[in-house]
């Protein structure tokens, strides 16, 4: 069975470009969530989806979004990119809420 | 508030010891779920086990242990006989039953490193 598949997986972009990530959840979960994570501040909560809709929105500014399609495939967007925006991200999906959620590699971002 | 802490950072063990992490969580809710994952090298973080705030059996798998006490909202993870392939950092995450969200809130993780 096909883990999460998150592309790509390492990106390099400069301040004030957008850039927007993917991620394939596992076949038959419907949930996808979002981290962020960085030295300084570990494992930040990003969004979490579920049939379509956002369910919950961490504490990031309106420049972080995201959306899934009805195949559960989700992306995510982050605009005007700051120096602060590098980290990994992480995608993970489950059956739905509660159920161990299920990691991807992660994308690497670097902001220079 | 909702909070997990790991307060040991790192930990270094020599192969075979045993090693104890632990993680101490802060919620208001009742219901509420705890799990442990495991992040090596190579990034992905792995899930290891789910407990629900209802069920404080402790769970053994093979040289891993969990110990989950409501009374010191305490769910430390033992490695028995540990082994170099268990270097990696390890996180610990809660789950609140309220809203029906999956929103994992970790704690800062703790760096093992299992020398031979």
């Amino acid at each position: 069975k096909a883990g999460v598949t998150q592309t790509p997986r390492y990106l390099i972009k400069t301040r004030g470009q957008q850039v927007t990530l993917s991620c394939s959840p596992i076949s038959g979960h419907r949930s996808v969530s979002w981290y962020q994570q960085t030295p300084g501040q570990g494992l930040q909560f990003l969004f979490e989806y579920f049939s379509e809709t956002q369910r919950n929105k961490g504490n990031f500014p309106g420049r972080f979004s995201g959306r899934q399609f009805s195949n559960s495939r989700s992306e995510m967007n982050v605009s005007t990119l700051e120096l602060g925006d590098s980290a990994l991200y992480l995608c993970a999906s489950s059956l739905g809420p509660h159920q161990p959620q299920h990691f991807g590699d992660g994308t690497r971002l670097s902001i220079l | 508030a909702q909070k997990v802490t790991q307060a040991q950072t790192e930990i270094s063990v020599v192969e075979k010891e045993d090693v104890t992490l632990d993680c101490v969580y802060e919620t208001r809710d009742t219901t509420y779920y705890l799990f442990w994952y495991k992040q090596p090298p190579s990034g992905e973080l792995v899930f290891l086990i789910r407990r629900n705030s209802f069920d404080e059996q402790n769970e053994i798998s093979g040289r891993y242990s969990w110990n989950f006490q409501k009374s010191t909202s305490s769910f430390n993870f033992t490695i028995t006989a540990s082994q170099v392939v268990d270097s990696a950092v390890y996180f610990c995450a809660l789950s609140e039953a309220a809203g029906n969200t999956g929103k994992l809130i970790f704690g800062q993780g703790t760096t093992l490193q299992v020398k031979p």
